[in-house]
């Protein structure tokens, strides 16, 4: 089983602050690697899919960034709003094997 | 929204009743994953399919069964609920599209206890 490491683990933001947390993975053998969010209740949902090094992806506020070569992903969050609470996942697939392997997300809360 | 549900939502089970996680999507995906995953902890693979009649298990070794005899409906078995089976079971799906790394669409989930 392949290491994927979410930092940090929680996080709590006031209204209008930016942001951003970290995913660390292989830095070998790289083949994609996946952005989602989860809300409470809801299903997880997939925010990137990011393939090249040197990636940058956004929609809206949110964007991240990709360094295959270290091994590490970025996603930041510009003027955070309540609404973007939830917990983050990040999902890496090597050249190798069939399946992503997902970090333990961070979770961010943001305070009205 | 993503086409994909899973029923139960909850379920409480006493231990070595036979029990099936039901997983449906109308996306016509041919990619069927089933992840578990504990508190605190990550998603773990423990099966996926690539189409009708293939199966794989994950990197997470799993008791239960899976079969996938029709494309929208991937569902998962316990012939035999033990505590060590309490978790919340997610069903994800994914098209090819050209491409072996498209995103995956997740259900609800099932949050099966096991007393």
């Amino acid at each position: 089983i392949l290491n994927v490491e979410q930092s940090p683990q929680s996080l709590h933001v006031q209204e209008g602050d930016s942001t951003n947390f970290t995913c660390s993975f292989p830095s070998s053998n790289f083949y994609a690697l996946h952005w989602y969010r989860w809300e409470t209740a809801k299903s997880p949902e997939a925010l990137f899919v990011m393939t090249l090094n040197g990636d940058e992806k956004k929609k809206g506020r949110i964007s991240a960034t990709l360094n295959t070569k270290e091994g590490y992903s970025y996603l930041y969050i510009k003027g955070s709003q309540p609404e973007d609470s939830a917990t983050y996942l990040c999902a890496f697939k090597g050249g190798t094997g069939n399946q992503f392997y997902f970090g333990t997300g961070t979770s961010l809360t943001v305070i009205p | 929204e993503a086409d994909i549900y899973q029923t139960p939502r909850y379920l409480v089970i006493g231990t070595g009743k036979k029990i099936t996680l039901e997983c449906s999507q109308t996306m016509g995906h041919d990619k069927m994953y089933w992840y578990q995953q504990d508190p605190g902890m990550e998603l773990h693979l423990i099966h996926y399919s690539y189409g009708v009649n293939s199966t794989e298990k994950g990197d997470l070794s799993s008791e239960s069964t899976v079969s996938r005899i029709r494309t929208e409906h991937f569902p998962l078995t316990l012939e035999s609920a033990r505590p060590s089976h309490t978790s919340q079971y997610l069903c994800a799906s994914s098209g090819s599209g050209g491409s072996s790394y498209n995103e995956q669409f997740f259900g609800p989930g099932t949050r099966l206890t096991v007393l």
